[in-house]
């Protein structure tokens, strides 16, 4: 089982590009998450979609825009990078209701 | 959504028993408490859930006092392994806010 799939794993963006960090889950849930972790720090969530055709706003969500493609698929997009965005970014998803979250693997993003 | 205090890092010896204590004395009535272990450059993996009581599984064992207002991990026999963060959280059902967890080490 694939599970939680992210894509692309590592990416160098300069001041100023846009880029589209991909998310697709193979588990049939409703739920999606996107947070993103600095070094030394807890998950911060940046945005979610509690379910398909819906997306909310997290903690952090500055500088971001998120889609719901679809149930299976919840993308990430910086607009224009910034070097705060360095950070490592996981995608989540969730069955409705306290069922844990199943992690992807994560992307390191490094904004020079 | 509650928010959950635990110790930012613990050390342990490879063979002991490791228990990490959580407060959450605002936790709600439809709150389930979540622990979560994260490895380095790996996202969180769940271990294990519980609302009261007692919960024991492969992994760890959760206990949980009638008052709800705090909750502890108990790790048997931890290994090398076992180093990690980990997190404890209110979750119900929705999004999940992650606190800065416990960075436990466990040495030879």
């Amino acid at each position: 089982n694939a599970g939680v799939t992210q894509t692309p794993k590592f990416q160098v963006l300069k001041t100023g590009q846009s880029m589209t960090l991909q998310c697709a889950q193979d588990m049939n849930h409703n739920s999606m998450y996107w947070y993103r972790q600095d070094p030394g720090m807890g998950l911060r969530l940046i945005y979610y979609s509690a379910s398909e055709g819906t997306t909310d706003k997290g903690e952090v969500p500055n500088g971001y825009n998120v889609s719901r493609l679809n149930k299976r698929e919840f993308s990430l997009r910086l607009e224009s990078a910034a070097p705060s965005q360095t950070s490592v970014y996981f995608c989540a998803s969730s069955r409705t209701g306290n069922y844990g979250y199943t992690f992807g693997s994560g992307t390191r993003l490094t904004v020079v | 959504l509650a928010k959950t205090t635990q110790p930012i890092s613990m050390d342990s010896y490879e063979g002991q028993e490791v228990n990490i204590t959580c407060s959450h004395n605002n936790i709600a009535t439809n709150d389930y408490i979540t622990w979560y272990q994260q490895f380095p450059s790996q996202g969180p993996r769940f271990i294990i859930q519980g609302y009261k009581t007692k919960v024991t599984n492969e992994v760890a064992s959760l206990f949980i006092p009638a008052d709800r207002k705090s909750s502890t991990l108990s790790l048997p026999r931890v290994s090398l392994s076992d180093t990690a963060v980990y997190y404890c959280l209110a979750d119900q059902g929705g999004k999940l806010i992650f606190g800065q967890g416990t960075e436990l080490s466990v040495k030879p």
